[in-house]
């Protein structure tokens, strides 16, 4: 089992809708959970970070958290092409010294 | 600020050569971590530095190897070059006050032949 499972996608969605990323980790322990946002041929770029359960919202982007399930979920709101993008959620420890990165989903806004 | 920066963004090198990457981070950042990322293999973690010692390491064998300057600056070595070196070198640096984020410098993309 991977540590940090995300769907590979391609995920599509139509302009201006809702996109929704999910992210499941193994480790119980993991206390800090992250979403970077990577174009073709660039580096991450954080996008959002979250450590308690619940919404994290900032902009057109809200983060979720459920640590009983060992869920971490991106949303964005009315979608644009500029978003299109692989999503990477992150997971760390205690400390954060050490990111552990799913896959990686792949999304595509269609205009 | 200024981002993180790091030299030099594009090599090329022949097998059983060595490499050296450097890394300056954000200032202020003491942190310095270094992440593989390969098409099949995602983005895997090499090793973390703080205050010029390694204090995580992830499992690579020990031809891939760092250090941590005064500065907080980082390289990292990868010794007797192989095909499958090939990647995208990523470095991380990271505040160890407030919010524990990292912060991607633009990487450094190695091909190996």
């Amino acid at each position: 089992q991977k540590e940090v499972e995300q769907n590979s996608g391609p995920l599509s969605v139509p302009e201006g809708a809702i996109a929704s990323l999910n992210c499941t980790y193994s480790d119980r322990g993991s206390q800090s959970f992250f979403w970077y946002r990577q174009y073709s041929g660039k580096s991450p770029e954080l996008i959002m970070f979250i450590y308690s359960n619940g919404d994290k919202e900032d902009g057109r982007f809200t983060a979720q958290l459920n640590k009983a399930s060992q869920y971490v979920s991106l949303l964005i709101r009315d979608s644009q092409p500029s978003d299109s993008a692989t999503y990477l959620c992150a997971v760390s420890g205690q400390g954060a010294q050490k990111l552990v990165f799913g896959q990686g989903t792949r999304l595509t806004i269609n205009p | 600020k200024a981002g993180v920066t790091q030299t030099p963004r594009y090599l090329i090198k022949t097998r059983g050569q060595q490499v050296t990457l450097s890394c300056s981070p954000i200032s202020g950042h003491r942190s310095v971590s270094w992440y593989q990322q390969t098409p099949g293999q995602g983005l895997q973690f090499l090793f973390e530095y703080f205050s010029e010692t390694q204090r995580n390491k992830g499992n690579f064998p020990g031809r891939f190897s760092g250090r941590q300057f005064s500065n907080s600056r980082s390289e990292m070595n990868v010794s007797t070059l192989e095909l499958g070196d090939s990647a995208l070198y990523l470095c991380a640096s990271r505040s160890t006050s407030g919010a524990d984020t990292q912060y991607f410098g633009p990487g450094t993309r190695l091909t190996v032949l």
